[in-house]
């Protein structure tokens, strides 16, 4: 079955440290791939996502990914993390062309930042 | 664009009750997703719909739970007879057609079963 591998449940780091979530995902073929972020206490909203052409992905809030078909791989980075981006993190996969496909969500990690 | 609209933000219910939860998605989506986000669990897919018709109702939990999409604007998601271990934040959301269109979250409806 196709899946979502998210390793690190739980990352904690301080204001300025740099960041990097695993995602690995199980499917051959063609994916489009995501990150969606949820706030404490608010909705996922989308952070990125890599359709096709260039691998590295950026996003909003200075969060970029990079899709290597090789590893099965599309990780989360940012250079230097905020307070404020204290969140759950989730990887997202549609497999296939068929707008059909449905999207499969990685269980999450939640990235605590020390102030 | 309002974005997807659910209701009710809140839900306090007792044991044995029905429950309705609603949802408009976003205008022009014809795609529209249930879902369900507890700490044990995560986030489960529960059903999804295509131009109004359901296509994969594999995630819900048992025939307690139904939902309806009677029009493009709007659906329900259903809990009859509710139970305490239906508690959770309950989210819709809608996309455009194409596997690469994102899918858009409404704020979701907590529900508590006491």
């Amino acid at each position: 079955a196709q899946s979502v591998s998210q390793h690190n449940h739980h990352v904690i780091l301080s204001e300025a440290a740099s960041l990097e979530l695993g995602c690995n995902y199980s499917y051959g073929g063609t994916v489009n791939l995501f990150w969606y972020v949820q706030y404490p206490g608010q909705h996922l909203q989308l952070l990125l996502k890599y359709f096709s052409g260039d691998p590295l992905v950026k996003g909003i809030k200075g969060f970029e990914a990079e899709f290597i078909k090789s590893k099965f791989s599309f990780n989360l980075r940012k250079p230097s993390v905020q307070w404020s981006d204290t969140a759950e993190y989730f990887c997202a996969v549609v497999p296939g062309y068929s707008s059909a496909s449905k999207i499969i969500f990685g269980s999450g990690t939640r990235l605590s930042i020390r102030p | 664009d309002a974005g997807v609209i659910q209701s009710p933000r809140h839900e306090v219910t007792e044991m044995g009750q029905e429950v309705t939860l609603r949802c408009k998605p976003i205008s022009g989506h014809d795609y529209l997703f249930w879902y369900r986000q507890t700490m044990m669990r995560g986030l489960e897919l529960l059903i999804y719909f295509n131009n109004n018709v359901p296509i994969d109702d594999s995630g819900m939990p048992e025939d307690r739970f139904s939902a309806k999409m009677p029009n493009a604007s709007f659906s329900t998601l259903k809990i009859q007879p509710s139970e305490p271990r239906d508690s959770a934040v309950y989210f819709c959301a809608s996309r455009r057609p194409g596997p690469g269109d994102t899918q858009y979250f409404g704020p979701g409806t907590r529900l508590t079963v006491l």
